[in-house]
C-alpha cells in the first residue's frame, strides 16, 4: 500500500467551483506540503504544516486555502477554482526526526478547470 | 528564498551510456541537504538520491552518482549505464538544514535512445 495517497486522482472542474483535493499518510510524519506542477516551473510550493495546529502559507498560496484535519490527513481547497489553476498537484510528507530530511511525495492529482 | 537552477530543460542518452545532469543552487548557508527526484510518465516522484553538505564524499546509489562540489554551489547528477527506464524529468531539490521548506529546479527531461 502506497504510504502518501491522495484523491481524486484526476478531477475536471468549472471556472468557479469549489473543489477539495485530500492527501492523508501511514508515515506517521509530522510535516505535510501542497506543491502545483506546471510545465517549466518546477515544483511550486502552496502550503506547508508542522502540525495540525500549525499552516504556513508557501510561494503561491493565493487562491488556495487547507486544513490539516489530523496528523495523516491534509487536504488542499480551491475555493473558487479559476483556469490557471489547471496542473498537477503533489502533497508531500517529511519528518522533524527523520536523519536525512527527505520529502515523500503522494502520486498527484491532475486537475483541470475549464 | 534559495534558488535551484537547472539549465539543461531537455538531454538524451544512448542506452548503456552516460550521461551527467547539471545543478547549481545558490545559498549562503553552510549546511544543507541536497536531493535528486525522478519523475517518470506515471507521475510519481521518486527519490533518487540525496547528499548532506557536510559530507565531502559524493553520495552514490547503484548506477547513480553525485559530483557535489561545494564551493562551485554545484550538484550534478550522473546515471551510468543508463536504461530505458531511467527515462524522465529529473528535479534537483534543496533543503537548509534548519530549514522548512524544499525548493526545487524547473527539471531535466531525460530521453534514453535505445
Amino acid at each position: 500500500d502506497a504510504d502518501v495517497t491522495q484523491t481524486p486522482r484526476n478531477r475536471i472542474t468549472k471556472t468557479g467551483k469549489r473543489i477539495m483535493l485530500e492527501c492523508s499518510q501511514t508515515k506517521g510524519h509530522d510535516r505535510m506540503y501542497w506543491y502545483r506542477q506546471d510545465p517549466g516551473l518546477g515544483l511550486r510550493l502552496i502550503y506547508y504544516s508542522f502540525d495540525v495546529k500549525d499552516i504556513n502559507k508557501g510561494e503561491i498560496s493565493d487562491g488556495y486555502s487547507v486544513s490539516r484535519q489530523a496528523q495523516a490527513k491534509f487536504s488542499l481547497s480551491l475555493e473558487s477554482a479559476i483556469p490557471n489553476q489547471t496542473a498537477l498537484y503533489f502533497c508531500a510528507t517529511s519528518d522533524t526526526q527523520q536523519e536525512r530530511k527527505t520529502q515523500y511525495f503522494g502520486p498527484g492529482t491532475r486537475l483541470l478547470v475549464l | 528564498a534559495q534558488t535551484v537552477t537547472q539549465s539543461q530543460p531537455e538531454m538524451s542518452v544512448q542506452e548503456a551510456e552516460t550521461v551527467t545532469l547539471s545543478c547549481t543552487y545558490d545559498t549562503s548557508e553552510s549546511d544543507y541537504y541536497l536531493f535528486w527526484y525522478k519523475q517518470p510518465p506515471s507521475r510519481q516522484m521518486i527519490l533518487v538520491i540525496r547528499q548532506e553538505a557536510y559530507k565531502q564524499q559524493n553520495a552514490t546509489e547503484n548506477r547513480f552518482s553525485v559530483n557535489f562540489q561545494k564551493a562551485a554551489k554545484s550538484f550534478s547528477l550522473k546515471i551510468s549505464d543508463s536504461q530505458l527506464g531511467d527515462a524522465a524529468m529529473y528535479f534537483c531539490a534543496y533543503r537548509s538544514y534548519t530549514g522548512n521548506q524544499f525548493y526545487f529546479g524547473t527539471g531535466t527531461s531525460l530521453t534514453v535512445i535505445p
